[in-house]
């Protein structure tokens, strides 16, 4: 399927420490986008990098684009208990409409 | 306050009803999109609208429908519902379909018994 891996499915850190999360497509994507969600609740938007980027940067977050892996990855420095949450990322192959992976649950522990 | 406005927050209902699910998208955005999202899934996307027309169609069931009016506000309409379409339905908005964020609500959740 165009949607690809996200991984892992769920990763469990002590406060402080740096979280990483992946996400793989298969197919040329427009943009990729990563969205946090916290039980039940909407999805936030936190940043998007297009396909002509390789890195972006918004607070305690960096996003990197690899686009001959057909990947990205999430990092969350300095993590804190409020970062609790999941974290999905979501596909843009051209057309209009986002394409999301299953998501990583992420746990902080303090 | 995301700016997307979802009702009801919550609904139970009986197999074989049918509901009917509201979305506002935050001002200024002309596209909508709904997805269902199910326990232990991810997002599916269901059906989008862009200044009242559809423009995008997912997984979406025949016995579901949806619609966005001239004020920009949405339906989803979900009937002879079964068991297995408890879900979260959230609605999301964006200004510039598919090259920007989208802005979700807080969904329904769902829960057809």
């Amino acid at each position: 399927s165009q949607q690809g891996e996200e991984d892992p499915q769920a990763l469990s850190i002590q406060e402080g420490e740096n979280a990483t999360m992946n996400c793989s497509y298969k197919t040329s994507i427009n943009n990729l986008q990563w969205y946090r969600q916290n039980s039940g609740r909407g999805l936030v938007h936190l940043i998007l990098i297009r396909s002509n980027e390789r890195e972006k940067h918004s607070g305690r977050l960096r996003v990197t684009l690899d686009t001959s892996k057909k990947s990205s990855s999430l990092l969350i420095t300095a993590s804190r208990a409020a970062d609790t949450a999941s974290y999905f990322c979501a596909r843009n192959f051209g057309n209009e409409k986002l394409t999301f992976g299953t998501g990583t649950r992420l746990t902080i522990i303090p | 306050d995301s700016g997307v406005t979802q009702t009801p927050k919550h609904l139970i209902t009986a197999t074989g009803q049918r509901v009917t699910l509201r979305c506002s998208p935050r001002s200024g955005d002309l596209s909508v999109y709904w997805y269902q999202q199910s326990l232990d899934q991810g997002l599916q996307f269901l059906i989008q609208y862009y200044n009242g027309e559809e423009r995008a169609k997912g997984n979406i069931l025949e016995r579901f429908s949806a619609q966005q009016f001239p004020d920009l506000h949405s339906e989803l309409n979900l009937s002879s519902l079964e068991l297995g379409d408890s879900a979260l339905y959230f609605c999301a908005s964006s200004v510039a379909a598919g090259r920007d964020g989208y802005t979700f609500g807080s969904g329904t959740r769902l829960t057809v018994v």
